[in-house]
């Protein structure tokens, strides 16, 4: 699985825009990129998913550049119950078969009021 | 509500002792995994199943077993706990569409 480089942490004022950038330059043609998140010690919890078309579900949006060596998660509107440590990951596929999830640090996004 | 549950919530071990940990689903997922997360880190992946009767070591596997006897349950088990084996085990399964996590079991060895 290509590997990710995502910034440590990153603060947002509430109702704005969070963007939370992720480098995968080597990311291979049949590889996903995937976010997740995870909420103070729950488990990480499934935001999107998308292989080189920009994508948008009621949680976010995703941006993946056209040469698809990087990834902007967008959350349009943050709350404080978006404090979380998001998680960008690749891999090929979209079933188990592909390949198993590979968690980096993350970034931890803080939604300050 | 469908999803994962993970059995125990919490529990503490003395060193030496062994424990197992329960992971269902009703998803009719084939796929399970076992992760640990230590403080400050990501999950690490421990063994997981592509298919019941099946189980194939992860990351960190050392120190670890697992079972896959029926298809809706994964087992782990830890024959003599270790102080390092203290950490947050959470429970995963898979489908077409992406992975769905437990909450989480809080492990403590002393």
């Amino acid at each position: 699985d290509a590997k990710t480089t995502q910034p440590t942490s990153m603060d947002c004022a509430e109702g704005r825009a969070a963007n939370l950038p992720c480098n995968h330059s080597t990311i291979s043609g049949n590889e996903y990129v995937y976010w997740y998140r995870q909420i103070h010690s729950q488990g990480p919890q499934y935001i999107i998913h998308g292989l080189k078309n920009n994508e948008t579900n009621e949680m976010a949006s995703l941006i993946i550049t056209e040469d698809r060596k990087s990834s902007t998660l967008i959350l349009p509107h943050a709350t404080l119950r978006d404090t979380a440590v998001y998680y960008c990951i690749v891999r090929g596929g979209l079933g188990g078969s592909q390949g198993n999830l590979i968690f980096g640090k993350g970034t931890k996004l803080s939604v300050k009021p | 509500n469908a999803g994962v549950t993970q059995t125990p919530k919490f529990r503490v071990l003395k060193t030496g002792q062994s424990m197992t940990l329960l992971c269902a689903q009703d998803m009719n997922h084939e796929y399970m995994y076992w992760y640990r997360q230590d403080p400050g880190m990501g999950l690490r992946l421990i063994h997981y199943s592509v298919g019941e009767g099946t189980t194939a070591k992860g990351e960190v596997p050392d120190g670890y077993n697992v079972s896959r006897l029926k298809k809706q349950n994964f087992l782990l088990g830890l024959e003599s706990a270790a102080p390092s084996q203290t950490s947050v085990y959470f429970c995963a399964s898979s489908g077409p569409y992406g992975y769905t996590f437990g909450s989480g079991t809080r492990l403590t060895v002393v």
